[in-house]
């Protein structure tokens, strides 16, 4: 069974750019999560998808936005690229049922120049 | 909300020994603590997982303890091996692990041949 996907690997960006990250979640998995690890800030929760709607948002400005797909795929958009967006953005995958665990892609690792 | 605090932030075994990492957490209404190890370059992996309604979980060479009462919980690894070297983090979660995740800040555990 494949785990979760995330693409690109790597992105180097500008400040006041736009992006777009996109994670797969393992098959039969209905709820995606995206967190943000910046180096020295730990894992940080960013947003939760389930059956394509927005069900929780962490602390972080309305720039970062995403949307989840029919087929339970994700995006993760960031407008106005600042340089503390540079981290690794991780997705996470959930099986709808109850007292089921998060399952982490590898992550795409953003840099800001 | 949510604060999980995680100790130590560096481990250093001799191959062989335990290793036992701590986590306290804030929000009485937690009731999931995954465990995730995360190894350079990858995304977290989990470990192992506790409910609030198990005060004793154990997986092979790995358990993990939950003390509702003084809110914390532990990951005991014995016999460690250089393979489990590593940054592990510890999280807390509510709503039947449906809910985001809030983790602690990692440790980095070395383990020396």
């Amino acid at each position: 069974e494949a785990g979760v996907t995330q693409s690109p690997t790597h992105l180097i960006k500008t400040r006041g750019q736009q992006v777009t990250l996109r994670c797969s979640p393992i098959s039969g998995h209905t709820s995606v999560y995206w967190y943000q690890q910046a180096l020295g800030l730990g894992l940080q929760f960013l947003l939760w998808y389930d059956e394509g709607e927005e069900r929780n948002r962490g602390n972080f400005p309305p720039r970062f936005s995403g949307r989840q797909f029919p087929n339970y795929s994700s995006e993760l958009n960031v407008n106005a690229l600042e340089l503390e967006d540079s981290a690794l953005y991780l997705c996470a995958s959930r099986a709808g049922r109850n007292n089921q665990p998060q399952h982490f892609g590898d992550g795409t690792r953003l840099s800001i120049l | 909300g949510e604060n999980v605090e995680q100790h130590p932030s560096t481990l250093s075994v001799q191959e062989g020994d335990s290793a036992v990492i701590k986590c306290t957490y804030s929000d009485s209404a937690s009731n999931y603590f995954p465990w995730y190890k995360q190894e350079l370059g990858k995304g977290p992996q989990l470990i192992i997982d506790i409910r609030s309604n198990v005060g004793e979980k154990k997986d092979q060479r790995i358990a993990v303890t939950l003390n509702k009462t003084a809110k914390h919980f532990s990951l005991h690894i014995t016999e460690t091996q250089p393979e489990d070297s590593a940054v592990y983090f510890c999280a807390a979660s509510k709503g039947a692990a449906g809910n985001k995740l809030t983790f602690g800040g990692g440790t980095r555990v070395l383990v020396k041949p």
